[in-house]
Order: structure tokens, then C-alpha cells, then sequence
């Protein structure tokens, strides 16, 4: 397998515009979680889809940012409009089950977003 | 509201000796316990874990102990190698629950 796919992963950008992250996760995963590692704050949990149903998202900053998962191998993070604090490197993430208990989370290589 | 804390930012060892980093949460509900390892430009990937029935877990050179009482963990690294230099997260979850994670600590090991 090939792992979890992340795309893009680098992109800069000026404040006020429209971001698109996008992850494939591992075939067969049921959940996928989206990740937010800051200098400040390490790795945050901003939203987490089960079975591509999004389940917790009290982890997202604010309403710029939403979340998709259309089918079980593609999800979105967009961020509408965009400001230069949501520069950081978002991890998307899949596994079998919620937890490390059914298996531990499977990361992909990061998006690092720049906004200037 | 952390509640898990990694309070030491960076630690640097110099190679061949103990590396020992340090994680202590505030939820007494937590019961899983994992440490992930991330190398710049990749995503973090798995490394130990423990369960809170257990105080201690051996995965060759690396080892994980669990003091609940004291709500704290820490996994040491033995001997430490170059390439073991990484951000290290620890990371917890109650009842099979998300998994709440650390601010990481960046291991520096010396040759």
C-alpha cells in the first residue's frame, strides 16, 4: 500500500485566499483524521471522519475552516479565506478504529501551508 | 487545556548513551498510551505503546514506562543512535477515544 497520500505539499499563499488540502488515506482505513502541528501547540486534532462521516470536529479554529470526505479515499480541508496564523503543517491521517488500541494512526507526509 | 504535556521542548544525548524523554497527562481516565516518532518532512509514524494494565514495555531498544499514580510516562531510548534524532510525541486516548497528543519533543543525539 502506498501509504497516505497528501497533496499538495507545499503551498504558499496570500491572506484572504481560498486553500484546498487533500488526502487519500489507506485503503480499508474506517477513520481519518486531520492534524495541525504548530511550534506552540504540537499536533492538534482539528477534525476526525468515521466511515467518512465526520464525528468530532471541535478541534477546528473557526468557521474558515471545513472539512470533507465525499467518498472513503479522498478527503478535503479547505480554509476560506485564509490568514497568515493558519500557517502550519497539516497532517492528515488514517487507522483502523478510533484509537491506537485497534491499531496506530497512519500519517501522511504533510501539507505545509505558508500564508503571507 | 493540555492534557498531555510534554514539557521539555529539546533534549540532546550523546550517542551510545540513554536518552529518556518525559510526558505527563492530567486525565486519570486516559489508558492507552503510544509514543510517535517524526523526522523533518515526514509524517510522524508509530514507535511503542502501552496499555495502562502494565508499567512497563520492552521493544529492543526502546522501552516504555507507565507510573499512573504519578500520571506520568516516559520512554527511553538505550543506546541512542544517530538516527534516532526526531521529534517524539506522546500520545494518549481514554476508552478506545481519539487520541490526544503531546507538543513533542525534539531528541538530538550526537555523534
Amino acid at each position: 500500500d502506498a501509504g497516505v497520500i497528501q497533496s499538495p505539499r507545499h503551498e504558499v499563499t496570500e491572506m484572504g485566499q481560498e486553500v484546498t488540502l487533500r488526502c487519500k488515506p489507506i485503503s480499508g482505513h474506517d477513520y481519518l483524521f486531520w492534524y495541525r502541528q504548530t511550534m506552540m501547540r504540537g499536533l492538534e486534532l482539528l477534525i476526525y471522519f468515521n466511515n467518512n462521516v465526520p464525528i468530532d470536529d471541535s478541534g477546528m479554529p473557526e468557521d474558515r475552516f471545513s472539512a470533507k470526505m465525499p467518498n472513503a479515499s479522498f478527503s478535503t480541508l479547505k480554509i476560506q479565506p485564509s490568514e497568515p496564523r493558519d500557517s502550519a503543517v497539516y497532517f492528515c491521517a488514517s487507522s483502523y478504529g478510533l484509537a491506537g488500541v485497534h491499531g496506530e494512526l497512519f500519517f501522511g507526509e504533510g501539507s505545509r501551508l505558508t500564508v503571507l | 487545556d493540555q492534557q498531555v504535556k510534554q514539557n521539555s521542548p529539546s533534549l540532546s544525548v550523546q550517542e551510545g548513551r540513554i536518552s529518556i524523554l518525559n510526558c505527563d497527562y492530567t486525565n486519570s481516565m486516559f489508558d492507552y498510551f503510544l509514543w510517535y516518532k517524526k523526522y523533518p518532512a515526514e509524517g510522524p509514524t508509530f514507535l511503542i505503546s502501552i496499555s495502562s494494565i502494565k508499567d512497563k514495555n520492552e521493544d529492543g531498544r526502546f522501552t516504555v514506562f507507565l507510573n499512573k499514580s504519578a500520571k506520568h510516562l516516559s520512554l527511553h531510548i538505550v543506546p541512542s543512535q544517530p538516527g534516532d534524532s526526531a521529534v517524539y510525541f506522546c500520545a494518549a486516548s481514554a476508552n478506545g477515544n481519539k487520541l490526544v497528543f503531546g507538543a513533542g519533543t525534539i531528541l538530538r543525539v550526537k555523534s
